[in-house]
């Protein structure tokens, strides 16, 4: 099993609030991803990182920020929440370099905001 | 990357083989078709991978056609706990293409039943 682990994995907040995701993974891998999944719908990529250092905004715009000082850690921010935030944000993590680098997935943050 | 098409859902009896097939009709020589499933509110697990030859591991096979503008992924003896939604995804290798990131459809609801 790979070792990549969010916390918290359920969150309801108010609006307003500043929030970070937690994502980490003990398996030395230089990409981490966040991708946005709405119950039933795709995922999609809104933030990644290639290694320490490195962020790049995905493939659909998000608010978030994100940040990568260490390469186990690559937590995810709102700094202000709305009810249009509510979703599963999903942390993936890859190694360096080949194709056979299949993404190892935590199991979500199911974010709620009222 | 190369667009993927899966039919939404299909149903499977249990012990039964399950076949998913994908189409990939614009796929270039270079890239890879990935399979990953999502069991329901966990993160997506990869699967299997491969470029133009069968390939086979301790989960499913994949089954790509010559022309590669299809493949099927088999999962042998389907058990209960393999309802899930399954993707096909292709991608180019980075080492050739340079970086790419996965971009998930809405892949195929498999329903396994007793």
């Amino acid at each position: 099993e790979a070792d990549i682990y969010q916390t918290p994995r359920y969150l309801v907040i108010g609006t307003g609030k500043k929030i970070t995701l937690e994502c980490s993974q003990t398996m030395g891998h230089d990409k981490m991803y966040w991708y946005q999944q709405d119950p039933g719908m795709e995922l999609h990529l809104i933030h990644y990182s290639y290694g320490v250092n490195s962020t790049e905004k995905g493939d659909l715009s998000s608010e978030s920020t994100v940040s990568r000082i260490r390469t186990e850690h690559f937590p995810l921010t709102l700094e202000s929440a709305r009810p249009s935030h509510t979703s599963q944000y999903l942390c993936a993590s890859s190694g360096w370099g080949t194709i056979d680098s299949p993404l190892h997935f935590g199991n979500g943050t199911r974010l709620t905001v009222t | 990357d190369a667009k993927t098409t899966q039919p939404p859902s299909m149903d499977c009896a249990e012990g039964r083989a399950a076949n998913l097939p994908c189409n990939h009709s614009t796929i270039s020589g270079n890239e890879y078709v990935y399979w990953y499933r999502q069991i329901h509110s966990q993160g997506p697990q990869y699967i299997i991978h491969g470029l133009k030859n069968n390939e086979t591991n301790e989960m499913a096979s994949l089954i790509i056609t010559e022309d590669r503008k299809s493949s099927t992924l088999i999962l042998p003896h389907a058990t209960l706990r393999d309802t899930a939604v399954y993707y096909c995804i292709v991608r180019a290798d980075p080492l050739l293409s340079g970086y790419s990131t996965l971009t998930f459809g809405k892949g195929t609801m498999l329903l396994v039943s007793p």
